[in-house]
């Protein structure tokens, strides 16, 4: 089982440049989600998504967006980066909603701005 | 105020012994799940228990138990019998009802290292 698979695993990009985080699962998860981690620190949700179509903002957004155009894939995109976004990037999915639903992580994205 | 308060940066614990990791939370709602997470050096993150509020026996899962006291509102993990292996950073997360949706807010973590 894939599960949550994340692409690239490490990335350096210039200040101004944009790129594509790139999220698919295999588990069929209507609900998936972004999350970016700083050094020494938990994670922060940036978007999230409730099924194709349809996303929302975190706690975090600014300076990124989000498309979920199937179930499968939940790509987050940066579109002038900035040093502030040298973070770790984690995508998520779950089940169902509810608080009883734990989260099924990719392994990350390290990203650089320099 | 913090939702997830890990009070605890570093721990250190003998290889074979118990420890245990705080966690405290702060919600209104009354359904939410506690987690706990561990996230080893080579930084993927992994789902190790899960706590319902509505739940009267503590969770348990293997070597990993969670000491649930509600009306304290904590939520401490306990690793029995310390490998090597389970030196990693520990998040504990809630999710609960807030904004419209039922959201994942983890802790700052706490770092484990078990010495042989």
């Amino acid at each position: 089982n894939a599960g949550v698979t994340q692409t690239p695993k490490f990335r350096i990009l210039k200040i101004g440049q944009s790129m594509t985080l790139q999220c698919t699962q295999d588990m069929n998860h209507n609900y998936m989600y972004w999350y970016r981690q700083d050094p020494g620190m938990g994670l922060k949700l940036i978007y999230y998504s409730v099924g194709a179509g349809i996303t929302d903002k975190g706690e975090v957004p600014n300076g990124y967006n989000v498309s979920r155009s199937t179930t499968e894939d939940f790509p987050l995109r940066l579109e002038l980066a900035a040093p502030s976004q040298t973070s770790v990037y984690f995508c998520a999915s779950s089940i169902i909603e509810g608080p009883n639903s734990p989260l099924h992580f990719g392994n990350g994205t390290r990203l650089t701005v320099t | 105020a913090q939702k997830i308060t890990q009070t605890q940066p570093g721990m250190f614990v003998q290889e074979k012994e118990a420890v245990t990791l705080d966690c405290t939370y702060d919600t209104s709602d009354p359904s939410y799940g506690l987690f706990w997470y561990k996230q080893p050096s080579s930084g993927e993150m992994i789902f190790l228990i899960y706590q319902g509020s509505y739940d009267q026996q503590n969770a348990t899962e293997g070597r990993y138990s969670l000491n649930f006291q509600k009306a304290r509102k904590s939520a401490n993990l306990v690793i029995s019998a310390s490998q090597l292996g389970d030196s990693a950073m520990y998040f504990c997360a809630m999710r609960d009802y807030e904004a419209g949706s039922y959201q994942l807010t983890f802790g700052k973590g706490t770092k484990l290292s078990v010495i042989p």
